[in-house]
């Protein structure tokens, strides 16, 4: 596609409720990236994917948080059991190179909520 | 651990004000640094920097990198109220994976 598309948009969850965000990176980008931004935050690292290899999962907060990209191309961030802490913006951005310095493009995000 | 601090958190000028936008860091191996704007949706890519001392340009946008000092500027000259965003500075090292590390950010609001 275009651009890096994510899905939902926004995401209202209940407490204790489990959540799935999807990612859809650039035609043919090798590497595929998931942040957390919190409010008046920077985004901070979650996960890293080359291909279909999950690479570093170091930024998950806990093992309620899951990422799989089975096929190398659309990836899904997946949260157990959401908590309040859990409200932030998903980004997910995708890169061509593998491991050089190419810019990294984001999607808008999914804006999780949990009441 | 990699660093990334980026300042003043926020700023309010008013049209046609010069603004600078700082960012230092602490990182192994640096690669490179990254200057995104980010408004009410997807962080968009203005620069990459990799080499000190050159600068870069985009219209009334221009950043430039200090690899001695460990850190770049981020100057908007001329600013309009399109510029209020919140401007997010990124670095990246080699070796491994190249995973960018971001900073707060920094909210400008121009004013009309």
């Amino acid at each position: 596609g275009a651009g890096v598309s994510q899905s939902p948009r926004y995401k209202v969850a209940k407490r204790g409720q489990d959540v799935a965000l999807r990612c859809d990176p650039i035609s043919g980008h090798v590497s595929l990236f998931w942040y957390q931004q919190a409010l008046g935050q920077g985004p901070e690292f979650l996960t890293y994917f080359q291909n279909e290899a999950q690479l570093d999962k170091s930024g998950l907060p806990s093992d309620r948080f899951f990422a799989e990209r089975p096929e190398g191309s659309v990836s899904t961030l997946k949260i157990q059991r959401t908590q309040q802490e859990d409200s932030a913006v998903y980004l997910c951005a995708s890169s061509l190179a593998r491991r050089s310095g190419n810019t990294i493009y984001f999607g808008e995000g999914s804006w999780l909520t949990v009441v | 651990e990699d660093k990334v601090v980026q300042s003043p958190l926020s700023l309010v000028v008013h049209e046609g004000d010069t603004v600078t936008l700082n960012c230092s860091y602490e990182v192994t191996n640096f690669r490179s640094l990254l200057w995104y704007k980010q408004e009410k949706k997807a962080p968009t890519f203005l620069f990459m920097l990799t080499s000190s001392g050159i600068e870069k340009k985009s219209g009334r946008l221009s950043s430039i990198l200090d690899k001695k000092e460990l850190f770049s500027i981020l100057n908007i000259t001329a600013t309009q109220t399109g510029d209020s965003a919140i401007y997010l500075c990124a670095v990246g090292a080699s070796g491994g994976s190249y995973i960018p590390t971001f900073g707060r950010g920094t909210s400008l609001i121009v004013h009309p």
